[in-house]
């Protein structure tokens, strides 16, 4: 499944499949990017990073895509598992030592 | 365990009712924010500190105060709280400012001004 940032605010995917979630950032000088997990009723967990001079890293499980030309990061997520479930938002660094952070998009896992 | 926690989780309130929400990071981070979580708005930042007695507003600084006399505590201070200061607070902290490290968060206090 892959959803595109505000647009498609939710997304549903089977356990074992892939999840691809998109986010559009807006300052081309940005050159820091997070993407972070928030489960219900907790606060934002680390997932990944990346910086502007890379356009691809991987961790477990997970790999952060960064399309500077069209200013979009993507986080996909391997074989999805029922605690995958929860809101991801990407967070951008613009300027200074202030991130901002999208609305986010929900994942859910279907057993 | 390294952890940022604030205090209290839940907090119901009346306008005008002077309030502080504690936080307190156990990993020598020198950097601190404030956020505020709102449905359909995302995270938007409230203050944050680069050190010790170095503050800075965010995006939505009104009706905030800040302060930041030792390196583990970032009180968030609502001198007169109001209605439409209902939302769930998140304080952070990173090792050396955002152009090097993630933000490391707090469980949240979600805060009612009735």
């Amino acid at each position: 499944g892959e959803s595109v940032g505000l647009h498609l605010p939710t997304l549903s995917v089977q356990e074992g499949d892939n999840s691809i979630i998109n986010c559009a950032y807006s300052n081309s000088a940005s050159d820091y990017f997070i993407w972070y997990k928030q489960e219900s009723g907790k606060g934002p967990q680390f997932i990944i990073d990346i910086r502007s001079n890379m356009d691809k890293r991987q961790g477990q499980r997970v790999t952060v895509l960064l399309n500077k030309t069209v200013k979009h990061l993507s986080l996909q997520i391997a074989a999805t598992q029922p605690g995958d479930s929860a809101v991801y938002f990407c967070a951008e660094n613009r300027s200074g030592n202030q991130f901002y952070f999208g609305t986010g998009t929900s994942l859910t896992v279907i057993p | 365990e390294a952890q940022v926690t604030q205090n209290p989780r839940y907090l119901i309130t009346v306008t005008g009712k002077k309030l502080t929400v504690t936080c307190s990071q156990n990993m020598n981070h020198e950097y601190m924010s404030w956020y505020r979580q709102d449905p359909g708005l995302g995270l938007r930042q409230i203050y944050y500190s680069m050190n010790v007695e170095v503050t800075d507003k965010g995006d939505v600084p009104e009706g905030y105060k800040v302060s930041r006399k030792e390196k583990r505590n970032f009180p968030l201070i609502l001198e007169s709280p109001s209605p439409n200061q209902t939302s769930l607070y998140f304080c952070a902290s990173s090792l050396a400012g955002v152009l090097n490290s993630p933000l490391h968060f707090g469980n949240g206090t979600r805060l009612t001004v009735t």
